[in-house]
């Protein structure tokens, strides 16, 4: 059973525009969100978090989204640049200290000039 | 750059051989976790080992085991090997900040067994 579920396995987004990638999770305990950005042949980068106690953290160009009662969260790139091209991984964990992160399959971004 | 490093970078071997991927923590991070990322899926957790001390275990087989040295480097072993271990083995450290947990990943090690 997937406990993070990113239903877009690719995204088509122009120059410019705006980019929206939605992850959803099922388990009411998770409290503390990540997304994680990967080129190919790299490991993940961290990129932006948001903890259940807020609905929204920005950084720059991006912006996470927490709605708790659907249990859905989002990232915004804007503008978006052909270097965010990229594989992007929601993950969630429970935080409790050092604790586990529990990833969804990612979804293939590829902004184009 | 993350400050995590892994090694080997590649690794190529054969059914039922034995393997060892090792990582380094970025300096001052005392946990470690070890992911599997096989095609098409995300990553997958298998262990959590913090100051030397495992501490959670996720879909590791009884075929992998790991470790943290007193010098907070951990291997990760990887034995009786099948051609569904070919896989990106990751590793992360972390560092805890006003209680929440930021992990940081290495390049990760490609291993494909034939």
């Amino acid at each position: 059973d997937q406990q993070v579920k990113q239903n877009s396995p690719s995204l088509s987004v122009q120059e410019g525009r705006i980019s929206i990638l939605n992850c959803d999770y099922t388990n009411s305990m998770f409290d503390y969100f990540l997304w994680y950005k990967k080129y190919p042949a790299e490991g993940p980068t961290f990129l932006i978090s948001i903890s259940s106690i807020k609905d929204k953290n920005e950084d720059g160009r991006f912006t996470v989204f927490l709605n708790k009662s659907a249990k859905h969260l989002s990232l915004h790139i804007v503008p978006s640049q052909p270097g965010d091209s990229a594989v992007y991984f929601c993950a969630a964990s429970v935080i409790r200290g050092y604790s586990t992160l529990t990833f969804g399959k990612g979804t293939m971004l590829l902004v184009s000039p | 750059d993350s400050g995590v490093t892994q090694t080997p970078k590649h690794l190529i071997t054969a059914t039922g051989q034995r393997v060892t991927l090792r990582c380094s923590p970025r300096s001052g991070d005392l946990s470690v976790y070890w992911y599997q990322q096989s095609l098409d899926q995300g990553l997958q957790f298998l262990i959590h080992y913090y100051n030397g001390e495992e501490r959670a275990k996720g879909n590791i087989l009884e075929r992998f085991s790991a470790q943290q040295f007193p010098d907070l480097h951990s291997e990760l072993n990887l034995s009786s090997l099948e051609l569904g271990d070919s896989a990106l083995y990751f590793c992360a450290s972390s560092v805890e900040a006003a209680g929440v947990e930021t992990q940081y990943f290495g390049p990760g090690t490609r291993l494909l067994v034939l």
